[in-house]
């Protein structure tokens, strides 16, 4: 069962450049959602999916577009790469809400520098 | 505005002690909480959670508390192991939907 997997683990961008992390899960979870984690801090939301075809906005949108055309797959993409975004990026998935919420489910994360 | 946060950013314990974790939350209305253990390099991996219409709920060797009045959960680790350093997250759950909002996290150095 590989739970979320995401890709690649590691990333070296320029600044300027831009690039697709991926995200997918095997569980047929609803919802989706990614996060960074800057050194020493907690995990920040970034955007998050309630199902196909609908996303919204997290703590730290800016700077980061997603789309969700499958239930199985949800990319971040890094329009134009800045250093303040280099972090280690999370996704995570999770099923049920409110009173049926349970745990969200966590790939093994990407290192992303910007330099 | 809704905030989760750590009372202590280490806690040292020596092996076989008890250790204790806690946390402060600021949304009244929040209903959903999980403690998650991080080690280093990896993903934050789910411990154990509490709906609000809890006080208490185990699991093997972790309890977590959760006082609603004063706005504020614990993680206990009994028997505390060398495997249990690690990075402890508390996180409020909003609504569901994967919404997480995590407090700084309490790392937890175990001494033999």
């Amino acid at each position: 069962n590989a739970g979320v997997t995401q890709t690649p683990k590691f990333q070296v961008l320029k600044t300027g450049q831009s690039m697709t992390l991926q995200c997918a899960q095997d569980m047929n979870h609803e919802y989706m959602s990614w996060y960074r984690q800057d050194p020493g801090m907690g995990l920040r939301l970034i955007h998050y999916s309630v199902g196909a075809g609908i996303t919204d906005q997290g703590e730290v949108p800016n700077g980061y577009n997603v789309s969700r055309s499958t239930t199985e797959d949800f990319p971040l993409r890094l329009l134009s790469a800045a250093p303040s975004q280099t972090s280690v990026y999370f996704c995570a998935s999770s099923y049920g809400s409110g009173s049926r919420a349970t745990e969200a489910f966590f790939g093994q994360g990407t290192r992303l520098t910007v330099v | 505005g809704e905030s989760v946060g750590l009372h202590l950013p280490t806690l040292s314990v020596q092996e076989g002690d008890n250790s204790i974790i806690n946390c402060a939350y600021s949304n009244s209305a929040s209903d959903y909480f999980i403690w998650y253990k991080q080690e280093s390099g990896k993903g934050p991996q789910f411990i154990i959670d509490i709906r609000s219409n809890m006080d208490k709920r185990q699991g093997q060797r972790v309890t977590v508390l959760l006082n609603k009045t004063v706005k504020h959960l614990s993680l206990q680790i009994a028997a505390t192991q060398p495997g249990d350093s690690a990075v402890y997250f508390c996180a409020e759950n909003m609504g569901g939907y994967n919404k997480l909002i995590f407090g700084a996290g309490t790392r937890l150095a175990v001494h033999p």
